[in-house]
Parts: structure tokens; sequence; C-alpha cells
């Protein structure tokens, strides 16, 4: 089955420092996807990664697959308060199940 | 906003009884996917339809049960509440299989 782990649980920043969100999966698949949601509203995607090897940006936030070490990663760069907010890293099973499984979440919290 | 649409967006009942959530999927998407998101088990995929058909199935409990018409928006029953269940549902809908999915604004259910 599945598992999708994420580190860490929980990121108190300062603004204008960066850091790193990590996803780690448990079997091969090839499709990641970021999402954002803040407290008690939708959530928002944010990025679809489909290959080993992409790279996607937006903003302060960047998104990258390596699909061989089953990890992703979700770059704040110079964060600032509106990026607090919760982020899920969610995979597509392999064997083409159509299922999104998600990431246990990485609460993010900017402050001044 | 992302064009899913649920209702009803908040809903307090008492245990024992059933309830139905609906979801109307983005123009022109075709799969439905049903989340059930808690404190204490995260987000949890529940069950997926396209075209009308059931796809893909998760932790459902039986007293749950969903499905998807031909006009493609789709329902979720819950039965014989109790208060475990009380939790945020969210519906998402794709154009197909292995495709963005995206999130309506959930269904906040507080079972009493």
């Amino acid at each position: 089955e599945l598992k999708v782990e994420q580190n860490p649980l929980f990121l108190s920043m300062q603004e204008g420092k960066n850091y790193t969100i990590y996803c780690n999966y448990s079997t091969t698949s090839d499709r990641l996807y970021w999402y954002r949601q803040d407290p008690g509203k939708s959530l928002e995607s944010l990025f679809v990664l489909l290959s080993n090897g992409a790279v996607k940006q937006e903003g302060r936030l960047m998104a990258s697959l390596d699909t061989k070490a089953r990890l992703s990663t979700l770059h704040i760069t110079a964060a600032v308060h509106d990026l607090s907010a919760t982020y899920f890293c969610a995979v597509d099973p392999p064997h083409n199940t159509d299922k999104l499984i998600f990431g246990t979440g990485t609460r993010l919290q900017v402050f001044p | 906003d992302s064009g899913v649409t649920q209702t009803p967006k908040h809903l307090i009942t008492a245990t024992g009884q059933r309830v139905t959530l609906r979801c109307s999927p983005r123009s022109g998407d075709l799969s439905v996917y049903w989340y059930q998101q808690s404190l204490d088990q995260g987000l949890q995929f529940l069950i997926q339809y396209y075209n009308g058909e059931e796809r893909a199935k998760g932790n459902i409990l039986e007293r749950f049960s969903a499905q998807q018409f031909p006009d493609l928006h789709s329902e979720l029953n819950l039965s014989s509440l109790e208060l475990g269940d009380s939790a945020l549902y969210f519906c998402a809908s794709s154009t197909g299989p292995n495709t963005e999915a995206f999130f309506g604004q959930g269904t906040r259910l507080t079972v009493v």
C-alpha cells in the first residue's frame, strides 16, 4: 500500500528565510501534486509534477520531483506571511488506480 | 473558485441519522473523488467515480455510499452517523484518469 510522508509536520519560520518541505513516498509513481490549504478552506492546486527531474516554480515556491529517490521537495524562498498555510503533497499510486494518496501535511507559519 | 460546487457547506446532525452530501463537478470533468479530512486521520480517499462508474475505492465505511448520476453530479450518503464521522468532506473533480484534481469548498459535518 502506498504511503506518503511529509516532513516536517510543523514549520515556524521567519520572514525572509528559506526552507524546504520534503515528501517521500513508498512505491513507484510518476505523478506528484502539491496543494495548499488555508484553515477551514479548500485545497488549492499548486504544482503538478509528471516526470523524473521535473521542476516547477511559482513565485516564492519551487517544487521538484525525483522519482528514483521517491522524493519531492517544496522549496520556499524568502518567506512572507501570506505563505502561512498547510501544504500537502499527493501521489498517484501505480497500476492506474486513479486515486490520490495525500501526505500528512506540513503546517507552515511565517512570522515577522 | 475551482468550479467544483459542494452543498451544503455546513451540516449539523445527531448520531444515528443519515445525511446526503452533494457535489457538482467542473464543467467537462468526468471524474469525481470524495475525501474525508479529520484531525486524527488526515485526508483520506473514500471513493472515485468516472462517467457514472465506480473506479476506485479507498477507506470508505460500509455505512457510507456514493453514486454519480448521468448529469455527472455525485452524492455521498452517510448513514448511522457516529460522533467520529464529524469531519470535512471534500469532493474533487478532474477531466479523467491521472489528471489534476480540483477541490470543492467542502462540507463540514458535525455529528452531535
